[in-house]
């Protein structure tokens, strides 16, 4: 039972474009989520964060919104560049009295940025 | 910054020994650490999480006796995978959240392999 899914595998823009990358969950326990990139043989790089009581965070050129009614969330990156070009992972998580939980990951949407 | 580093980066060994990979937060005190599996083009599973000066929780399905885990201080932790098999064969990533953060900043990875 998947409770992290992003539906596109891969997805192909040009550059200069929008990227708009997609993660639904299904646990309504999860209250924070994250986006990560990530490179074959190398640990996630953290991108950008967003809590359940916002809709909207913006950094840079990354902005996630989320929709909690929906339970969707995504991930906006604008203007794309070729260096964006790699794994992205949505992530959820549960925030504990102590500190957050361990990550519940998505199967990634690999961004490739086509010049 | 971040910073959290693993070692190995990889490592080759033979069925039935036992392998430990090592995993420190270089720039920050780390009492949580995490430790993930990444199979090829699979995402990211948790294993366990640990914690500093106490046991580690393990995810269900994670053999607690064959993936041992030391948090002996608030810089390191260690994953031992015993007797290992080629199943075992993985990409492993450990990840720290910094205290009041909820992020995690996740280690290069160690490649295992096991002929």
């Amino acid at each position: 039972d998947q409770q992290v899914k992003q539906n596109s595998p891969s997805l192909s823009v040009q550059e200069g474009r929008i990227s708009i990358l997609n993660c639904d969950y299904t646990n309504s326990m999860f209250d924070y989520f994250l986006w990560y990139k990530k490179y074959p043989a190398e640990g996630p790089t953290f991108l950008i964060s967003i809590s359940s009581i916002k809709d909207k965070n913006e950094d840079g050129r990354f902005t996630v919104f989320l929709n909690k009614s929906a339970k969707h969330l995504s991930l906006h990156i604008v203007p794309s560049q070729p260096g964006d070009s790699a794994v992205y992972f949505c992530a959820a998580s549960q925030i504990s009295g102590g500190g957050a939980d361990g990550l519940t990951f998505g199967k990634g949407t690999h961004l490739i940025i086509q010049p | 910054g971040a910073v959290v580093s693993q070692h190995p980066s990889w490592v080759i060994c033979k069925s039935g020994t036992s392998v430990k990979i090592e995993c420190r937060s270089l720039d920050f005190q780390a009492t949580t650490m995490f430790w993930y599996r990444q199979f090829p083009k699979q995402s990211l599973m948790l294993m366990a999480t640990s914690n500093e000066g106490s046991k580690a929780t393990y995810e269900q399905g994670v053999e607690k006796d064959k993936f041992l885990i030391n948090h002996a201080s608030l810089t390191l932790s260690t994953l031992t995978v015993t007797s290992a098999h080629p199943e075992d064969s993985s990409f492993y990533i450990c990840s720290a959240n910094r205290d009041f953060l909820y992020e995690q900043y996740f280690g290069p990875g160690t490649r295992l392999t096991v002929t």
